[in-house]
């Protein structure tokens, strides 16, 4: 049981470029998420997925898309990535997002990606 | 939306001591009150959590506490290892604080 699997774990880009983070889970939730972690600022929402077929921003979405491809899967892509996106990067899920009353997110192992 | 705050910012205590974290957020419609804890270098990784229904929960050597009235809730450790040596965060509605590095000492 692998529970939540992100790719690539490292990744150097240079200014401008794109790139797409892939994360998968096998638990069968409803619902998955990307956080970004800087040093000193805890976990920050880029986007989340409620449920298959519907994304939301979260509190730093600017930079960033979402696809929600199917149950599993949720990619993160930068068009042109900045230095500002130097970060961690990870994954989550959980049974199901519900306002007031969620659940528990399951991480995957992260993405370190750097942008020079 | 949501704020959530969190502290201390660091805690250092001695092997066998307790450790407290609070945490304080803002929205009145939140139920469900959990704790991570991260390793140098891990993922984040859930370890307790409570709702609101119930005011405590304990796990052996870890609790959570919740005072709703108040908006806050509470982490502790007892009988602190140093492998409880770790980042901890609170979250609520989808937003972190932003971590305690606690560190037990030999």
């Amino acid at each position: 049981n692998a529970g939540v699997t992100q790719t690539p774990k490292f990744q150097v880009l240079k200014t401008g470029q794109s790139m797409t983070l892939q994360c998968a889970q096998d638990m069968n939730h409803n619902s998955m998420y990307w956080y970004r972690q800087d040093p000193g600022m805890g976990l920050r929402l880029i986007y989340y997925s409620a449920s298959e077929g519907t994304t939301d921003k979260g509190e730093v979405p600017n930079g960033y898309n979402v696809s929600r491809l199917n149950k599993r899967e949720f990619s993160l892509r930068l068009e042109s990535a900045a230095p500002s996106q130097t970060s961690v990067y990870f994954c989550a899920s959980s049974r199901e997002f519900v306002t007031g009353n969620n659940y528990g997110y399951t991480f995957g192992s992260g993405t370190r990606l750097t942008v020079v | 939306g949501e704020n959530v705050e969190q502290h201390p910012s660091t805690l250092s205590v001695q092997e066998g001591d307790s450790a407290v974290i609070k945490c304080t957020y803002s929205d009145s419609a939140s139920n469900y009150f959990p704790w991570y804890k991260q390793e140098l270098g891990k993922r984040p990784q859930l370890i307790i959590d409570i709702r609101s229904n119930v005011g405590e929960k304990k796990d052996q050597r870890i609790a959570v506490t919740l005072n709703k009235t108040a908006k806050h809730f509470s982490l502790h450790i007892t009988e602190t290892q140093p492998e409880d040596s770790a980042v901890y965060f609170c979250e609520s509605e989808l937003r972190f604080g932003a971590g305690t590095r606690l560190t037990v000492k030999p």
